[in-house]
């Protein structure tokens, strides 16, 4: 079993809709949960990090750490089409694992 | 600040060639990675430093070399190029404090091997 799977997608919603993208994992050891966001030919950026369990927002994205599930999410509300781009979640113990990513595409 | 700063953005090399892709950070931090980016292959760690002096492997270290003088730079060498190093790759650094690791990176450098 992997230690993070993430689903490539692509992800295609329309403009306004509500994104929901996850990840689960293995090893009950990760309590830093981060998701970055790379777009095309750009380097990866952060985007949030939460610490153990439950949520945190900012602005119109919300990260949810589910530890008891080991499942990640990450909601995007009012989505548009520069939201358009790669989101990729990571975790750590003494390391940092990434998923390998989901393309995301929002459709005027 | 300016980040994490990687140089060159492009470059081709031909197969024997050796090279080194630069990488400066001016946030001060100890921890400094060199990742690969391949289609369907995410990014992958080659190698990786906790601190001036002290590198270690990451997951594909062949090919590669690093080394740590300063906190601010991480140099990546590649001894021989081969077409299986054609790639982007990414530099990133962190505070990294006990499991807090969160990561930024660099633009990247987007490699040819001919």
């Amino acid at each position: 079993q992997k230690e993070v799977e993430q689903d490539p997608g692509p992800l295609s919603v329309p403009e306004g809709a509500i994104v929901s993208l996850n990840c689960t994992y293995s090893n009950s050891a990760f309590q830093y949960f981060m998701w970055y966001r790379q777009y095309s030919r750009k380097g990866p950026e952060l985007l949030m990090y939460t610490y153990s369990s439950g949520n945190k927002e900012d602005g119109r994205f919300t990260a949810q750490v589910d530890k008891s599930s080991k499942y990640i999410s990450l909601f995007i509300r009012d989505s548009q089409p520069s939201d358009s781009a790669t989101y990729l979640c990571a975790m750590t113990d003494d390391k940092i694992i990434f998923g390998k990513g989901t393309r995301l595409h929002i459709l005027p | 600040n300016a980040g994490v700063t990687q140089t060159p953005k492009f470059q081709v090399l031909k197969t024997g060639q050796s090279m080194t892709l630069q990488c400066a950070q001016d946030m001060n931090h100890e921890y400094m990675s060199w990742y690969r980016q391949d289609p369907g292959m995410g990014l992958r760690l080659i190698h990786y430093s906790v601190g001036a002096g002290i590198t270690d492997q990451g997951e594909v270290p062949n090919g590669y070399n690093v080394s740590r003088s300063t906190t601010e730079d991480f140099p990546l060498r590649l001894l021989s190029a081969a077409p299986s190093q054609t790639s982007v790759y990414f530099c990133a650094s962190s505070y990294a404090q006990g499991t807090e690791n969160i990561q930024y990176f660099g633009a990247g450098t987007r490699l040819s091997v001919l």
